[in-house]
């Protein structure tokens, strides 16, 4: 079976401040993680992927194996980045597990 | 990317009637993906559309209550059933998109009554 843990309902920041969001996951084969972001009004999006290790507004995630975890971090949070965010696993038949999801508030 | 279109956005329903919600793709996708969203909870797969071919319905989702159509690769409807207050929900369709993950519609919010 595969799982995906977010632990935190919600995370408020101050502006400025660094941003962890945490993602935590279960499965047995050679995972794909993802973020999605969903910002107030709009659709889901997708954010990044590990595959392609990329930074996309600001913002990484590094997958540790060994802790199997995803965490989604930015070192200077921005208001815009309030959303609700979404870690996401697809393992076997193309199947993706989404965790319950953070919502992130940044205060000014 | 794969732009899609879903509707209706939202809709007020009476218990016992069902609802059909519409997916289209501005391109063709072999796999269209069904999800459900609860209030405060995440994205629950109900099933994988193919086209020619049966929907695959995930543990607790079945046919008679969640009927998929997929007649070509770049459309697909999902029906409610007989619909009860509990699926007071937000759907979602979704298709792979080439360079990985996953592109969405906007979502259908349903209210039962």
């Amino acid at each position: 079976a595969q799982r995906v843990t977010q632990p935190e309902k919600l995370l408020s920041v101050f502006k400025g401040a660094p941003v962890e969001l945490k993602c935590n996951y279960s499965y047995s084969g050679s995972p794909e993680l993802f973020w999605y972001v969903q910002y107030s009004r709009q659709r889901l999006q997708l954010l990044l992927r590990h595959i392609s290790r990329e930074s996309i507004k600001g913002f990484t995630a590094d997958l540790n194996k060994g802790e199997t975890s995803f965490h989604l971090k930015k070192p200077f949070a921005q208001e815009e980045d309030s959303a609700m965010y979404y870690c996401a696993l697809r393992g076997g038949y193309q199947k993706v597990t989404f965790g319950t999801g953070t919502k992130l508030q940044v205060i000014p | 990317s794969a732009v899609i279109s879903q509707k209706p956005s939202r809709d007020i329903c009476q218990r016992g009637t069902s609802l059909t919600i519409q997916c289209q793709v501005d391109s063709q996708v072999t796999m269209m993906f069904w999800y459900r969203q609860q209030p405060g909870q995440s994205l629950t797969l109900i099933a994988t559309a193919n086209q020619g071919s049966e929907a695959t319905y995930e543990s607790g989702f079945v046919i008679d209550k969640f009927p998929i159509s997929r007649p070509n690769l770049t459309f697909s409807t999902l029906t409610v059933s007989n619909m009860s207050p509990e699926d007071s929900s937000i759907y979602l369709c979704s298709v792979l998109r080439d360079v990985g993950g996953y592109t969405f519609g906007s979502g259908t919010r349903l209210t039962v009554v």
